[in-house]
C-alpha cells in the first residue's frame, strides 16, 4: 500500500515570501494530521482534518498559517508570510477514522527553510 | 498543560540493552506510543499501550504505568541501525491528536 505522500521535500525561500505545501494520505484514511517539527523538538500539531472538516485548529497560527482539505482526500498548508522562526520540518500524517485505527502513518515531511 | 518528558540523550554500545524512560501529565489519556525517527526522516511507529503492563514485539517492548504517568521503551540486542531519535506520545482522546515529547537521541556504537 503507497504510504503518505508530501511535496516538496525540501523549500528555501525568504521571510515575508509565501509557501504552500501538498501532502495526499493513505487511501481510505478518513484523518488528516499537520505537523510541524523544529530542530531538535518532537512533532507539534498545526491542524487536524476529518474528511474535509477541521477537527482541532487551536495550534495553527491563523494570522499566517492556512490549510484546507477540500475533497476529503489531498491537503495543503500555505505560510503567507513566512517567518524566521517557521524553519521546521512540516510532517503530514494520515490516520482511520476515530477509533477504528491506532496508529498514525507519517509522511517523509517537507524541510522549509526561511532566510 | 501537557507535558511530557524524557531524556535527550543516551548512548550505548552494540549488543547492549537499553531503556528510555517518559513521564507525562495530560489532561486526559487514551494511549501512549513510542516513535522512532531515524534523522532527516519521518517518524514511524514501534508501540502502543493504552492498559497498564508490558508489550514486547521482538527486539522491542514498551511498558505502561498509568498511575504513575510513566512509561519506557526498551531496547534489546542494540544493533548501529538503532542509532535515532525516540518520540514519546500521548494521545488523550481517541481520534485526536498526539503529543510528543521532545525525543531522545540515542547513539549505538560498535
Amino acid at each position: 500500500e503507497a504510504g503518505v505522500a508530501q511535496s516538496p521535500r525540501y523549500k528555501i525561500i525568504e521571510k515575508r515570501q509565501s509557501v504552500a505545501f501538498w501532502c495526499n494520505p493513505i487511501s481510505g484514511h478518513a484523518t488528516l494530521y499537520w505537523y510541524q517539527q523544529i530542530l531538535g523538538q518532537g512533532p507539534k500539531l498545526l491542524i487536524q482534518f476529518q474528511n474535509n472538516g477541521v477537527v482541532d485548529d487551536s495550534q495553527l497560527p491563523k494570522d499566517r498559517f492556512s490549510a484546507e482539505r477540500l475533497k476529503g482526500v489531498d491537503s495543503t498548508l500555505k505560510i503567507q508570510p513566512a517567518k524566521l522562526e517557521d524553519s521546521a520540518v512540516y510532517l503530514c500524517a494520515s490516520s482511520l477514522l476515530g477509533g477504528q485505527g491506532i496508529e498514525q502513518y507519517f509522511g517523509p515531511g517537507t524541510r522549509l527553510t526561511v532566510t | 498543560g501537557q507535558n511530557i518528558d524524557q531524556p535527550t540523550e543516551m548512548t550505548a554500545t552494540e549488543g547492549a540493552i537499553v531503556q528510555i524512560n517518559c513521564t507525562y501529565q495530560t489532561s486526559g489519556f487514551n494511549g501512549l506510543f513510542w516513535y522512532q525517527q531515524h534523522a532527516g526522516e519521518a517518524p514511524t511507529f514501534l508501540s502502543y499501550n493504552v492498559l497498564d503492563g508490558l508489550e514486547e514485539k521482538g527486539r522491542f517492548s514498551s511498558f505502561l504505568s498509568r498511575s504513575k504517568g510513566y512509561s519506557y521503551l526498551l531496547l534489546k540486542e542494540l544493533q548501529m541501525k538503532d542509532s535515532a531519535s525516540y518520540l514519546c506520545a500521548v494521545r488523550r482522546q481517541a481520534g485526536t491528536a498526539l503529543i510528543f515529547g521532545k525525543g531522545t537521541t540515542l547513539s549505538v556504537s560498535s
